[in-house]
Parts: C-alpha cells; structure tokens; sequence
C-alpha cells in the first residue's frame, strides 16, 4: 500500500460527458503529481501541484483541468470526453518536488469512454 | 531523442536466477534522480529503487539493485533470486531539472518468471 488514494477505481462513461477523479497524496507529502497510461502514449505526465499551487505542466489538454486544494487532496477534471481519454490516469504523491524524492503512486483510476 | 530507453521488451527468466533490466538515459544536466517502478497485470505503480547521480555508492533494495554506469548513463535493475510474483512489467524513469522535474518514463519491459 503506497498510502495515495485514488478514487474511484473505475469509471465507465459516454463521450462528450465529464468526470472528476480524486486523489488523496500520502500523509506529509505536499507534491501531488497526475499520470495518464494508454497503450498508444504510454507513462505521459499531465500536471503537477506543490502545496496548492501549479509547479509543472506536461501533455494536459485544455479539456482537463486540476488543483491542489489546502488540505492537499487533488481532483484531476475531464470534459467533453472523447473515446480517446480511456486510458489509466495515476496520482503520484512525493515529499516535496526535489530529483531526489521518490514519487509514490495510487492505484490509478481505469477510465472508459463508450 | 528518448530521455530513457528500455531496450527489452520482454525478458524471460527462470524461477530463482538473477535478471537484469537493461536502461539508458539521456540528460545533460549534472544532477537528476533514476527510478525503477514496477507494474503487475493488476495495474498498479509500485516504487522499487532510486538512485542519485551524485551517489558514490549503487543502490540496494533488498533483492533490487541498480547497477549505476553514470559514464555510459545506464542505470540498469538487477534482481536477484527471482520469484513468480515478480512477473510483471517494470519501469525506468528519470527527473532531471531540464524536463522541468517531471518524471520520465521509458517503455518499460515486461519480465516473465518461469516455475
């Protein structure tokens, strides 16, 4: 058990709709991190958040949005869906964003799109 | 280029031998992190070794060792007497400063342990 929750698990909805997935980082660690996992791209970083504030933007589109709230939980938001945003969507939490600290992972939350 | 390169897709070992994933990296940035994740069929990230570009030492995990080659910038994971549960696919991933500290990973390969 890596201690970052991720919730839900799966999740099964339409194209054009929009979901929210929650991630709660380990106990002190203040970087929360968002992966997305597909077959075609791979391990792709989206965005990252240090204690509240935006530190780092990777492959997000526009239709995606998150934030870090004051008690550190993160939402990662997905709208207007399109088949292509099934994939495995991971929240990672680490200490603080130094080289050095390594990033733990959730569970991961398996979305489809039909 | 490819910041990390993971040139085995699958590698095949027998139960209890020793096996080594093969990773290179590309940076040109004095200090970064290396890490090794593991992935079994059930999908989850799991966290096995990281090694600092300014240790002296290779790092060690109880049957996980990295076998760090900072000239040749490899980075490459060892496991010793393996098991059927380490049957899954396994990550490289580096941070450095010039990928703004996100984490990069290779393609990953997919080690099978035979009983």
């Amino acid at each position: 058990d890596s201690g970052v929750t991720q919730t839900p698990k799966h999740l099964i909805t339409a194209t054009g709709q929009r979901v929210t997935l929650r991630c709660s980082p380990r106990s002190g660690d203040l970087s929360v991190y968002w992966y997305q996992q597909s077959l075609d791209q791979g391990l792709q970083f989206l965005i990252q958040y240090y204690n509240g504030e935006e530190r780092a933007k990777g492959n997000i589109l526009e239709r995606f949005s998150a934030q870090q709230f004051p008690d550190l939980h993160s939402e990662l938001n997905l709208s207007s869906l399109e088949l292509g945003d099934s994939a495995l969507y991971f929240c990672a939490s680490s200490v603080d964003d130094s080289n050095y600290q390594p990033q733990h992972f959730g569970d991961g939350t398996r979305l489809s799109i039909l | 280029a490819q910041k990390i390169t993971q040139t085995q897709p699958g590698m095949f070992v027998q139960e209890k031998e020793a096996v080594t994933l093969d990773c290179t990296y590309d940076t040109s940035d004095p200090s970064y992190g290396l890490f090794w994740y593991k992935q079994p069929s059930s999908g989850e990230m799991i966290f096995l070794i990281y090694q600092g570009s300014y240790d002296q030492q290779n790092a060690t995990e109880g049957r996980y060792s990295l076998n760090f080659q900072k000239a040749r910038k490899s980075a490459n994971l060892v496991i010793s007497a393996s098991q059927l549960g380490d049957s899954a696919m396994y990550f490289c991933a580096m941070r450095d400063p010039s990928s703004n500290y996100k984490l990069t990973f290779g393609k990953g390969t997919l080690l099978t342990v035979n009983p």
